[in-house]
C-alpha cells in the first residue's frame, strides 16, 4: 500500500503569510495527487487535482506543485478563512490513502 | 448540482449491524464509481470501501474486509454500506463520494456510534 506522509501536522501562522505543506508518497503517484481542505464539521473541499490543478472557485492564492515522490501545497498569502486542516490524497487506485492532515491555525 | 445526502447513521453496541444510504442526484449516478470514506472522532480520513459504475469490482479497506459490503441500486440512484460486526473503533462521521476520479464530490455525512 502507498502511504501519504504529511509535514507539519500542526502549523501556526498570521494572516498574510505564506504556508507551505509538504506531502511525500511511500512510492511514485504523479500525477494523482490531491488536496483537501476541511473545517471544523464540514465535508472536505477539494483545492487541487493533478498535483497542481485549480479546482474550479478555489482562490488562486491556493497553488500545488510536486511530481514523483514528493508534493507541495502553498498558500501565497493567508486568509482568515484558510485557518483549517489540509490532507492530501493519492488516487492512483486501490487503496486510496490519505496524509495525516496538517492544521494550519492563527498565531 | 451534484448532490449527494447519507442516512442511516446512529448509535449501535458493538457487534451490531447498521445500513448507511446515499441517495445521489444531478449526475448520471450509473456512470460513475462510488466511494465512502470515514473519519473518526478528532482523526483523520479514511477510504473505506469502492464499488465500480457497474458494480464488477468492490474493494475494502483492510479493517472492514468480511464485516462490511458496499452496494448500490441503479433504479434508485442510492449507494449503500451494510455494516455487520461494529467495533468500538468503527465509530466515526462516514462520508459518501463521487469517483470522479478525483474525490470531488462529498455528501454531508452520516455519524455512526459504536458503544455499549
Amino acid at each position: 500500500d502507498i502511504q501519504m506522509t504529511q509535514s507539519p501536522s500542526t502549523l501556526s501562522a498570521s494572516v498574510g503569510d505564506r504556508v507551505t505543506i509538504t506531502c511525500r508518497a511511500s512510492q511514485s503517484i504523479s500525477p494523482w495527487l490531491a488536496w483537501y481542505q476541511q473545517k471544523p464539521g464540514e465535508a472536505p473541499k477539494l483545492l487541487i487535482y493533478k498535483a497542481s490543478s485549480l479546482q474550479s472557485g478555489v482562490p488562486s492564492r491556493f497553488s500545488g506543485s510536486g511530481s514523483g515522490t514528493e508534493f507541495t501545497l502553498t498558500i501565497s498569502s493567508l486568509q482568515p478563512d484558510d485557518f483549517a486542516t489540509y490532507y492530501c490524497q493519492h488516487y492512483s487506485g486501490f487503496p486510496w490513502t490519505f496524509g495525516q492532515g496538517t492544521k494550519v491555525e492563527i498565531k | 448540482q451534484v448532490q449527494l445526502v447519507e442516512s442511516g447513521g446512529g448509535v449501535v453496541q458493538p457487534g451490531g449491524s447498521l445500513k448507511l444510504s446515499c441517495a445521489a442526484s444531478g449526475f448520471t449516478f450509473s456512470g460513475y464509481g462510488m466511494h465512502w470514506v470515514r473519519q473518526g472522532p478528532g482523526k483523520g480520513l479514511e477510504w473505506v470501501a469502492f464499488i465500480r459504475n457497474d458494480e464488477s469490482s468492490k474493494y475494502y479497506v483492510e479493517s472492514v474486509k468480511g464485516r462490511f459490503t458496499i452496494s448500490r441500486d441503479k433504479s434508485n440512484n442510492t449507494l449503500y454500506l451494510q455494516m455487520n460486526s461494529l467495533r468500538l473503533e468503527d465509530t466515526a462521521v462516514y462520508y459518501c463520494v463521487k469517483d470522479d476520479p478525483v474525490f470531488s464530490y462529498w455528501g454531508q455525512g452520516t455519524l455512526v456510534t459504536v458503544s455499549s
